[in-house]
């Protein structure tokens, strides 16, 4: 069974741009949580989805974004790209075993 | 005060010793407890996954969780330099699911 699946690996953007980052689940599970985890910090939540739906969203100002799609996969929006968005962008899929992260989208905003 | 504490060490141990590690919570609502061993610039694998308090074996590792202290524990026994890694305890609430990070502790175990 795959695993949780994001791209790209790498992106790099200009300070300013807007960045798009995908994210498709482990087959079956229906809900998406995206995090950002900067150099140095912990796991710090942005986006639950379930159903297609945003359920919740952590403290981030609204150019951070995302939707999902019918088939659960999900995509995070960042509009505005500010430096300080270099991050790793991990997102997350859930079953009633636990929440399985991908590999991560490493951004760099320059 | 964070939501979860987590020491951020760096520990160091040497080959073949038992490591516990530790993470305490403010939050009495959090009904889910988990574990995740995270490598440099990859994603958390998720190692255990608990939801009562108590004990849970996995192998060598053994997570415990006491809900009255609001204290939880993951112990690593006869550590290889493999487990070398940052360990990330997470909970969460019952509905929503959303898992709450310590910010980790470093890892190292010496040949």
């Amino acid at each position: 069974e795959a695993g949780v699946t994001q791209s790209p690996t790498h992106l790099i953007k200009t300070r300013g741009q807007q960045a798009t980052l995908r994210c498709s689940p482990i087959s079956g599970h229906t809900s998406v949580y995206w995090y950002q985890q900067a150099l140095g910090l912990g796991l710090q939540f942005l986006l639950w989805y379930d159903e297609g739906e945003e359920r919740n969203r952590g403290n981030f100002p609204p150019r951070f974004s995302g939707r999902q799609f019918p088939n659960y996969s999900s995509e995070l929006n960042v509009n505005a790209l500010e430096l300080e968005d270099s991050a790793l962008y991990l997102c997350a899929s859930r079953s009633n075993l636990g929440a399985f992260f991908g590999q991560g989208t490493r951004l760099t905003v320059v | 005060q964070k939501e979860v504490e987590q020491d951020p060490g760096p520990l160091s141990v040497p080959e073949g010793a038992i490591v516990s590690l530790n993470c305490t919570y403010s939050n009495s609502a959090f009904q889910y407890f988990m574990w995740y061993r995270q490598y440099s610039r990859k994603g958390p694998e998720l190692l255990m996954y608990t939801y009562s308090s108590g004990n849970k074996e996995d192998g060598r590792f053994t997570a415990q969780v006491d809900k009255s202290s609001k204290y939880i524990s993951l112990f690593i026994r006869d550590s290889q330099p493999s487990d070398s890694a940052t360990y990330l305890c997470a909970m969460s609430l019952a509905g929503s699911y959303i898992p709450t990070f310590g910010r980790g502790t470093s890892l190292i175990v010496h040949p």
